[in-house]
């Protein structure tokens, strides 16, 4: 089955310095990389997601890069900000609208104001 | 926005007795799945649902668990015989009808096992 190894474990950074978080995957049938945030006490949310057919998106602060080759997969936040600290999940999974979802170790991001 | 909603937040539990967890799926979607997260570790799928039945299940969903969506609203996970090892928390999540619609989550119900 899938296997997604997840880096840093945890990370800390200045406010308005970038963090990036990088995650590797086992599968190569996996076609789809949604990146979530998970704030204490709330389950995860969805911030971006990206699928095989596209090397980089991009949504205001945040970005995503794959590289399938490589089956490598990153997490791009510029100018951070106190808000964004909390526990970020990548995840991959394969084609089928009810295939699982297999998580990352995930990355606790503090962002130090 | 539409959001999963999850309860209770919090079921404390003895071991050995049964508990439901309950899930209302955003309502178009068909598509319904429970996770699992022990503390401080990594989420973890259990089991996928559609069109009324298992698609698919992880090892970690053994013959104590099951899962059924009651009415049209409700999903629903049974543990029938609950072990202190089941304690975390349990995550229900929904997706829309086409392949890879990404799956929202509900913020969770944290059991615990006495």
């Amino acid at each position: 089955g899938e296997n997604v190894e997840q880096h840093p474990s945890t990370l800390s950074v200045q406010e308005g310095d970038s963090a990036v978080i990088k995650c590797t995957y086992s599968d190569s049938a996996s076609n789809y990389f949604p990146w979530y945030k998970q704030e204490l006490g709330k389950g995860p949310q969805l911030i971006i997601d990206i699928r095989s057919n596209v090397g980089e998106k991009k949504d205001q602060r945040i970005a995503v890069t794959l590289n399938k080759t490589a089956k490598h997969f990153s997490l791009h936040i510029t100018e951070t900000q106190p808000e964004d600290s909390a526990v970020y999940f990548c995840a991959a999974t394969s084609s089928g609208g009810y295939q699982k979802v297999t998580f990352g170790t995930g990355t606790k991001l503090q962002v130090i104001p | 926005e539409p959001e999963v909603t999850q309860t209770p937040s919090h079921q404390v539990t003895q071991m050995g007795q049964e508990v439901i967890l309950r899930c209302v799926p955003i309502s178009n979607h068909l598509y319904f799945y429970w996770y699992r997260q022990i503390l401080g570790q990594k989420v973890e799928f259990l089991v996928s649902f559609y069109n009324n039945e298992i698609s698919e299940k992880s090892e970690i969903f053994d013959d104590q668990f099951s899962v059924e969506r009651p009415d049209g609203s409700n999903f629903t996970l049974k543990i029938r015989s609950t072990k202190l090892e089941d304690s975390a928390m349990y995550f229900c999540a929904s997706s829309a009808t086409e392949p890879n619609q990404p799956q929202h989550f509900g913020d969770g119900t944290r059991l615990s096992i006495l």
